[in-house]
């Protein structure tokens, strides 16, 4: 399978907990996004990285919240002292940076709960 | 601020007719559209975008969409539905002009295609 994966697909935790999750983009891919989804809504942008270089970050993502691409291939989005509302799909998807418009592929999501 | 209506929570339609999904957005440059699909337990795909040239753009699986700068508007339509065609809509847009790489989705358009 050559497509977007993402580990674990299901988490629960009790709220207080960390968690992270892992994103291993399409190999060649060297654009990376995360995004949140809530039940009833679009995907929320969190943040992007260009191979290492972490790019942009929205104003939804915390302090708790820290995302990593280390060495421009896998990333990982941690979640510190969750909280309930922190409960949502969490999507990453990857992207090709040939030219200036792009579609993005995505992964089939993490889905926590914090109870 | 960029943003993304789907006035249609549902859209409802019977099997071989057309089906419309509509979008409309607000960018403050030229837009980037999209539109991705969101099967049951499955990820966003892509559909279909606009970037430049005619406003009538082909995607997958059948849809095309009409991009029409005067109403801001970017319609998601199909000749003839089929039941598989049942699924969420999401319609998203990225300005290029303002030099970041976020991209904002829709709330979703949940289609219905009745046999």
């Amino acid at each position: 399978d050559t497509g977007v994966s993402q580990d674990p697909r299901h988490k629960i935790t009790k709220r207080g907990q960390n968690v992270t999750f892992r994103c291993d983009p399409i190999s060649e891919h060297n654009r990376l996004y995360w995004y949140r989804q809530t039940l009833g809504q679009g995907p929320e942008f969190l943040t992007y990285f260009q191979n290492e270089a972490q790019l942009e970050k929205s104003r939804l993502l915390s302090d708790r919240f820290s995302a990593e691409r280390p060495k421009g291939s896998f990333s990982t989005l941690e979640i510190q002292r969750t909280e309930q509302g922190d409960s949502a799909m969490y999507l990453c998807a990857s992207s090709l940076a040939r030219d200036r418009a792009y579609e993005q592929y995505f992964g089939p999501g993490t889905r926590l709960t914090v109870t | 601020a960029q943003s993304v209506a789907q006035p249609e929570d549902q859209v409802n339609v019977a099997e071989g007719n057309p089906l419309t999904v509509k979008c409309t957005y607000s960018v403050s440059g030229n837009p980037y559209l999209f539109w991705y699909v969101q099967y049951p337990n499955r990820g966003l795909q892509f559909l279909l975008k606009y970037i430049t040239g005619d406003n009538l753009v082909k995607g997958s699986y059948g849809f095309e969409a009409e991009f029409n700068k005067s109403q801001t508007s970017f319609h998601l339509k199909k000749p003839s539905a089929l039941v598989s065609d049942s699924a969420l809509y999401f319609c998203a847009v990225r300005d290029l002009n303002t030099g970041g790489f976020k991209t904002i989705f829709g709330a979703g358009t949940r289609l219905f295609v009745k046999a």
